[in-house]
Formats: structure tokens, C-alpha cells, sequence
């Protein structure tokens, strides 16, 4: 089964302070990479995705790293703040047969900022 | 513009009873999603639609577990019967386009349903 291993499983982390979530991922078939955040209660969120034709996506606060030749890809959080606090969720899609692709995610990182 | 609507928020049932949840999508959606997320857990696919079309359900349950997606717009997921193991939440998340669709398969998540079985 394809599948994404995201570590930490959690996080604190001072205010100001950098976030750093890590994801790896086997099937070199993966060609979209985003990451989501959820808050408690609330539906996953898109934050910010990349695509393998770049190594660094950044918006914001929020920068993905990307290495293709490793098959890893990291979310950096710069200047935390306690409202960064949530759940993240890295993912990963591949064509899963056919022209239909979807969406695998890791299995969360509860970040928690500390004021 | 309204989100992905979910209901209900909570139910709580006895196993081997049946559940249903409802979920519409953003206006304009033509792909939903139904999401299985345990707790401490990813959400997993569970079913895909493109328009009321089944696009991926490889990883529904089917002898216990339907969905339907009527007029292609809103859609509902049924339990029957439940068992302990379907305590989750399940989320319905829809986007413009299907994933690969670049610019167009962002996919926008409801609240979910937490659903408790005893």
C-alpha cells in the first residue's frame, strides 16, 4: 500500500520560534505534495502544495522543502505563533489507475506554540 | 461563498445499527470526496465522484458501507450495518475539478460527522 510517514508525531515549539514537520515517501510515482492543517473540530485545511519541478515553495510564514532524490519533503513554520497550533497533515497523489488520482496523507503532527 | 456542508455533526449509535451522513458540496463542485479519519489517523478514501459518477471506491467497505451522489450535487454516505471499528469522523471535502486537474483540485473539507459507535 502506498503510503507517507510523517514524523514528528508531535511538537512544541516557543513562540517565534521555527516549526520543522518531516514526511518520506516510497512511490516515485507521488507527483503533488501538500500539506494540510486541521484544527480541532474543523475539516482539513489546505496550506500550501508543491509539485516535484521545484525544489522550495514558499508562502508566507510557510515554506516546503523538497527532495526528490531523497523522496522527502518538510514543512517549515517560521516565527510560530500560538495560532499556528493545529494538527498537520502531509500528503502525497499518484495516478491510482486509469486517469484518477488521490490523495494519501501521513498520519498527522500536533504542533503546539507555547506563548 | 458557503463552505462544504455536513450533517449530522455527531451521532452516536449501538453497533449493527445504520447511520447516514449528508454532505453538500461547494456550489459548482463537480468532484466530492468521502473521507474516513480514525482518531490519531490521516483521513483515508473512501469513495470519489465525478459528478454523480463513482470515480474511486476501491477502498469502501461495500457490504457494509454505500454512498450515492443523486443529480451530482449533494450526497449522502450509509452505514448498515455499524460496527465498533467505524467510530471516526467522516469528512466530505469537494473541488472544482478532479485531482491532477491543475488549478482546478483543491480540495475544500466540511467539519466532518463524528460518529461513535457502542
Amino acid at each position: 500500500q502506498q503510503q507517507v510517514k510523517q514524523s514528528p508525531q508531535s511538537l512544541i515549539v516557543q513562540k517565534g520560534g521555527i516549526s520543522i514537520i518531516n514526511c518520506a515517501y516510497e512511490n516515485t510515482a507521488f507527483d503533488y505534495f501538500p500539506w494540510y492543517q486541521q484544527f480541532p473540530g474543523k475539516g482539513p485545511a489546505l496550506l500550501i502544495a508543491i509539485r516535484p519541478d521545484v525544489s522550495e515553495k514558499k508562502e508566507g510564514r510557510f515554506t516546503i522543502s523538497f527532495n526528490k532524490s531523497a523522496k522527502q519533503f518538510s514543512l517549515h513554520i517560521m516565527d510560530s505563533q500560538p495560532g499556528d497550533s493545529a494538527t498537520y497533515f502531509c500528503a502525497a497523489t499518484s495516478n491510482s489507475g486509469g486517469s484518477n488520482y488521490k490523495l494519501t496523507f501521513g498520519k498527522g503532527t500536533l504542533l503546539t506554540v507555547n506563548p | 461563498e458557503a463552505g462544504v456542508a455536513q450533517s449530522p455533526r455527531y451521532k452516536i449509535i449501538e453497533k449493527r445499527q445504520s447511520v447516514a451522513f449528508w454532505c453538500n458540496p461547494i456550489s459548482g463542485h463537480a468532484t466530492l470526496y468521502w473521507y474516513q479519519q480514525i482518531l490519531g489517523q490521516g483521513p483515508k478514501l473512501l469513495i470519489q465522484f465525478q459528478n454523480n459518477g463513482v470515480v474511486d471506491d476501491s477502498q469502501l467497505p461495500k457490504d457494509r458501507f454505500s454512498a450515492e451522489r443523486l443529480k451530482g450535487v449533494d450526497s449522502t454516505l450509509k452505514i448498515q450495518p455499524a460496527k465498533l471499528e467505524d467510530s471516526a469522523v467522516y469528512l466530505c471535502a469537494s473541488s472544482y475539478g478532479p485531482l491532477g486537474v491543475i488549478g482546478a483540485d483543491t480540495q475544500y473539507f466540511g467539519p466532518g460527522t463524528r460518529l461513535t459507535v457502542l
